[in-house]
């Protein structure tokens, strides 16, 4: 079982240029999130998705947008990068009426 | 707001002791209490997770306790092993089933 899979691991951009970061995960769970992690800080979420066809806001949502694509992926999008969204993204997901996350192991975005 | 705290933000204790993790939260309105564990370039793997009606969650090594009213939850890991060696996260989950999380624990355990 591949559980949470995200892509790329690493990404470096300028500023300006806009990406999307992927993510699926093969557990069929109901709920994904994306998290931000930054150093000295918890992680803070950015949009989640309650299931399929729904998304919301999370704590820090401004300059990022969101797909859930399918019940498996939910992708993130940085349509203008800026250096203040260097971090590491993790997606995770839960199940339907269980709370136990699972994560990915991490994109590693460096915005110059 | 609910706010998450865990200290010290870095630990190093010699292999073979037991040892406590802290983590306080403010609000005690929570739903569960999760301890993650992440190790260097890797996501965050679950370690316990303890209802709001529970006190204590135990797996192996580790026993997670929770005292809703004092705000607060202790890792507790017996007999330590270099490969405890990560950085040990706590997230409380709030009124609106969203985990609020901790900084995290730098746990180095020397050989």
């Amino acid at each position: 079982n591949a559980g949470v899979t995200q892509t790329p691991k690493f990404q470096v951009l300028k500023t300006g240029q806009s990406m999307t970061l992927q993510c699926a995960q093969d557990m069929n769970h109901n709920s994904m999130y994306w998290y931000r992690q930054d150093p000295g800080m918890g992680l803070r979420l950015i949009y989640y998705s309650a299931s399929e066809g729904t998304t919301d806001k999370g704590e820090v949502p401004n300059g990022y947008n969101v797909s859930r694509l399918n019940k498996r992926e939910f992708s993130l999008r940085l349509e203008s990068a800026a250096p203040s969204q260097t971090s590491v993204y993790f997606c995770a997901s839960t199940p339907l009426g269980g709370w136990n996350a699972f994560f990915g192991q991490g994109t590693r975005l460096t915005v110059v | 707001k609910q706010e998450v705290t865990q200290i010290p933000a870095a630990l190093s204790v010699p292999e073979g002791e037991n040892l406590v993790l802290n983590c306080s939260f403010t609000d005690s309105a929570i739903y569960n209490l999760q301890w993650f564990r992440q190790d260097p370039g890797k996501g965050l793997t679950s370690l316990l997770l303890i209802q709001s009606s529970q006190r204590e969650q135990t797996s192996g090594r580790l026993n997670a306790s929770l005292d809703k009213s004092s705000g607060r939850s202790t890792l507790y890991i017996a007999a330590s092993q270099p490969g405890d060696s990560a950085t040990y996260l706590c997230a409380a989950m709030d009124s609106n089933y969203q985990l609020i999380w901790g900084a995290g624990t730098k746990l180095i355990i020397k050989p």
